[in-house]
């Protein structure tokens, strides 16, 4: 399977949005609700922030915030904070068997 | 709360294999699903494939089938994965993350694959 498609940087001011796609096709992103996102800080392991398309794991800030339309879910990030910067994955379940997953490439998150 | 604790770094040759460990502690290791996941130097992650202990059988991506094996062992919590005829591409960093959404992250095993 192909990997998704993030853009590879995006940024925003502190207190500002900023929104990152994640588009795949029918076969991942557009056919299940299983699509979740990951914060990554250099030097560090990933951590969920968004699973089943808009689902928040407790202790992350309801800041952030996840939508899928057709093949393309999204990430927000609203009122951005400095340690908000940081690395993005999206990835999806992709089918065929119990544990099929594909990542993006990643985008990389700046805060000005 | 789900507790991963990966073996230590590894310097492999070219064309050796290596397998690396994963201690699970907290929830109830039979039920949840283990998976591994790379991220080579600069680059973005990569599942490599993963097994729901309960049910036994372990699901690879295409890109490993045939190089990569998962296995569980219940009686200690433990998840392997063991990657095979290693060359310098494979040198990245190794995740073990449970969860079906992927909740729960190792700290990483750093593989270096070197003449």
């Amino acid at each position: 399977q192909s990997a998704l498609t993030q853009p590879p940087s995006a940024s925003g001011s502190p207190g500002q949005s900023v929104t990152i796609s994640c588009t795949g096709t029918s076969s991942d992103v557009g056919g299940y609700n299983y699509v979740s996102w990951y914060q990554q800080h250099p030097g560090k392991a990933p951590k969920l922030m968004i699973y089943e398309v808009s689902k928040r794991p407790s202790g992350v800030p309801d800041r952030f915030s996840g939508s899928k339309s057709g093949n393309t879910a999204s990430l927000t990030v609203s009122g951005l904070q400095a340690e908000d910067e940081a690395d993005y994955y999206c990835s999806s379940y992709a089918g065929s068997n119990n544990l099929n997953v594909v990542f993006g490439g990643g985008t990389k998150l700046t805060v000005l | 709360q789900v507790q991963l604790v990966q073996s230590g770094a590894e310097v492999k040759k070219p064309g050796s294999s290596v397998k690396v460990s994963c201690k699970a502690s907290g929830g109830t290791f039979s039920s949840y699903a283990i998976s591994w996941v790379r991220q080579a130097p600069g680059q973005g992650l990569e599942w490599m494939g993963g097994i729901i202990p309960i049910f036994g059988t372990a699901n690879y991506a295409q890109k490993f089938q045939g190089r990569v094996t998962i296995t569980t062992d219940e009686s200690t919590s433990t998840a392997y994965m063991e990657l095979s005829s290693l060359r310098s591409e494979d040198t990245a960093v190794y995740y073990c993350v449970g969860g079906g959404a992927f909740n729960y992250w190792g700290q990483g095993t750093l593989v270096t694959v070197s003449s």
